[in-house]
């Protein structure tokens, strides 16, 4: 049972260049989040997926697009690298209904230069 | 002004002293309340989570809530080196969204 998996752990890009976070959940959740961390900032939502065929903006969707690509996999897309999406990206999925614990992976570290 | 206030820190405190981390919200409906913890370049795991107001202990761990002053706290007895990492208040909102602090450092000094 490896819980919420992410690729890669580690990614440097250049300015305009674009890229794909992928992430995979083996727990039958069906919610699915993408966040960022940034120091001071906290956890910020980007998008979530509620259930399978279903995506909605977060917090600061701008520069990212999703898509979920069935039960199981969630995935972030950077169409045109910006510095300002230098960050720590976070996975996570929910636990069914009735319960809030989310469950997060071990994060993407990308560096937009 | 935010949902969920939180001080960001650093705090460092020696081994096995007592650890108050705190946070304040503004919406009088949340009603439920956790705390993750995140070891460096990990993610954030769930620690404790109370759904009203008084106090819920877990070991060393106790989380109290206030709801008249909007207060949430965490406390950890005899703190170890081990509990060296950021503690993120966390507040499900509504639908399926929750609202993270913005997360605490706490170094705890053998």
């Amino acid at each position: 049972n490896a819980g919420v998996t992410q690729t890669p752990k580690f990614q440097v890009l250049k300015t305009g260049q674009s890229m794909t976070l992928q992430c995979a959940q083996d727990m039958n959740h069906n919610s699915m989040y993408w966040y960022r961390q940034d120091p001071g900032m906290g956890l910020r939502l980007i998008y979530y997926s509620a259930s399978e065929g279903t995506t909605d903006k977060g917090e600061v969707p701008n520069g990212y697009n999703v898509s979920r690509l069935n039960k199981r996999e969630f995935s972030l897309r950077l169409e045109s690298a910006a510095p300002s999406q230098t960050s720590v990206y976070f996975c996570a999925s929910r636990a069914p209904a009735g319960q809030e614990t989310q469950y997060f992976g071990p994060g993407t570290r990308l560096l937009v230069l | 002004q935010k949902e969920v206030e939180q001080d960001p820190g650093p705090l460092s405190v020696p081994e096995g002293a007592i650890v108050s981390l705190n946070c304040t919200y503004s919406n009088s409906a949340f009603q439920y309340f956790m705390w993750y913890r995140q070891y460096s370049r990990k993610g954030p795991e769930l620690l404790m989570y109370t759904y009203s107001s008084g106090n819920k202990e877990d070991g060393r761990f106790t989380a109290q809530v206030d709801k008249s002053s909007k207060y949430i706290s965490l406390f950890i007895r005899d703190s170890q080196p081990s509990d060296s990492a950021t503690y993120l208040c966390a507040i499900p909102s509504g639908g399926f969204k929750t609202i993270f602090g913005a997360g605490t450092r706490l170094f705890v000094k053998a």
